[in-house]
């Protein structure tokens, strides 16, 4: 069984622009979930999706934004790139989202911000 | 306040030794807890949850979980040099899958 899938793994932008990061849950979940993870704040929640629906968000600006598709897929979007989001984006899925879920990880998007 | 609080350690280990980890969490409504190990440069991979009060051991590892002290810890059994990573404790508040993480605590295991 097909894990995480993240693309891209590995990215570098300027100031001001805007990226978007792709995610495939493992087949079957429908939970999909967003963290950004860096040295000085660790892993923070960004949102959570399930059946096309944000459930939750996590306490970052309006320049994070997410969907998810029919398909469970996901993309997140960050506009107006800044400095300090230089950060692994990780992104997480599980079966039903229920509550003590496991959620599991992909290999992550290393977003570099020069 | 943190959430989540770990020692970030590093914390030092002979291999064949057990190394302890510890994790705390301010919310008394947590419901479920997890273990996660993070080798240098990749993702988090899962270990082990636990969902109520008492041990659970799963290998060489044993999570414990005490609610009223709102404490988690994990135990490495017969520490190998392979486990030398960052041990992230995460915490679900019952709110769905928002989980709360500590900031990891260095596990280095000398040969």
């Amino acid at each position: 069984k097909a894990g995480v899938t993240q693309t891209p793994r590995y990215l570098i932008k300027t100031r001001g622009q805007q990226v978007t990061l792709s995610c495939s849950p493992i087949s079957g979940h429908r939970s999909v979930s967003w963290y950004q993870q860096t040295p000085g704040q660790g892993l923070q929640f960004l949102f959570e999706y399930f059946s096309e629906t944000q459930r939750n968000k996590g306490n970052f600006p309006g320049r994070f934004s997410g969907r998810q598709f029919s398909n469970s897929r996901s993309e997140m979007n960050v506009s107006t790139l800044e400095l300090g989001d230089s950060a692994l984006y990780l992104c997480a899925s599980s079966s039903d989202g229920s509550s003590g879920n496991t959620i599991y990880f992909g290999e992550g998007s290393w977003l570099t911000v020069v | 306040q943190k959430e989540v609080e770990q020692n970030s350690g590093p914390l030092s280990v002979p291999e064949g030794a057990i190394a302890s980890l510890n994790c705390t969490y301010s919310d008394r409504v947590s419901q479920s807890f997890f273990w996660y190990r993070q080798y240098s440069g990749k993702s988090p991979e899962l270990i082990m949850s636990i969902y109520s009060n008492g041990d659970k051991e799963d290998g060489r590892f044993t999570a414990q979980l005490n609610k009223a002290s709102q404490y988690v810890s994990l135990l490495i059994r017969d520490s190998q040099p392979s486990d030398s990573a960052t041990y992230l404790c995460a915490v679900n508040t019952d709110n769905f899958n928002k989980f709360y993480f500590g900031s990891g605590t260095k596990l280095n295991v000398k040969p």
